[in-house]
């Protein structure tokens, strides 16, 4: 069966260290899609990308980066990790073109201290 | 003002009551209104979506979308413990991406 996977599941890590989330995909969908879940504001988009080497930034991309080498994978990077960063994140996938319908991934569960 | 709202609860309630969920939204251009849920410690998953207006009932769910109200509601008949999640209202426009509510945590208490 298709699926998505995150890994680390769990992960602390201290203030200033890179700190790079996975994300794979086994549904070939050319969608994919960070978000972070945080107490009283939701899912908030932090990056996405719509194919192979295509990115773009959400409404919280500061501090994080991606890239798209192949269909199948979207690592997350933070850069300097920062006790803000403290989050669950989310990696999602959809269909080509305008898919209501997002698949998402188990999380991750980041602690900065 | 955000583009979704949503009232977070948390939300108690017996088991087989019904249960009513609602968003409100500000962007007319949405076309797209699903509902999505959370079980703890868990990813969302697609429960219902519709298009446009109207109703749309599956098994003990039922969605209704006013656009001239801009307010989507999500309708659980005999609610049962394991519907105890939270529930993000999900919207979009036929060309962008998709907004989700910041969700409503609910119990069902047996």
């Amino acid at each position: 069966d298709a699926e998505i996977t995150q890994s680390p599941r769990h992960k602390i890590t201290e203030t200033g260290r890179q700190v790079t989330l996975a994300c794979h995909q086994t549904w070939n969908h050319n969608n994919m899609f960070w978000y972070r879940q945080d107490l009283g504001h939701g899912l908030r988009l932090i990056h996405y990308s719509y194919g192979v080497h295509d990115t773009n930034k959400g409404e919280v991309s500061d501090g994080y980066s991606v890239s798209r080498s192949n269909t199948e994978d979207l690592p997350l990077t933070l850069e300097s990790a920062a006790s803000s960063q403290t989050s669950v994140y989310f990696c999602a996938s959809s269909e080509t073109g305008g898919s209501y319908e997002q698949y998402f991934g188990p999380g991750t569960r980041l602690t900065v201290t | 003002q955000k583009e979704v709202e949503q009232d977070p609860g948390p939300l108690s309630v017996p088991e087989g009551a019904i249960v009513s969920l609602n968003c409100t939204y500000s962007n007319s251009a949405f076309q797209y209104f699903m509902w999505y849920r959370q079980y703890s410690r868990k990813g969302p998953e697609l429960l219902m979506y519709t298009y446009s207006s109207g109703n749309k009932e599956d098994g003990r769910f039922t969605a209704q979308v006013d656009k001239s109200s801009k307010y989507i509601s999500l309708f659980i008949r005999d609610s049962q413990p394991s519907d105890s999640a939270t529930y993000l209202c999900a919207m979009k426009t036929s060309y962008d991406k998709v907004i989700f509510g910041p969700g409503t945590s609910l119990s069902v208490i047996p």
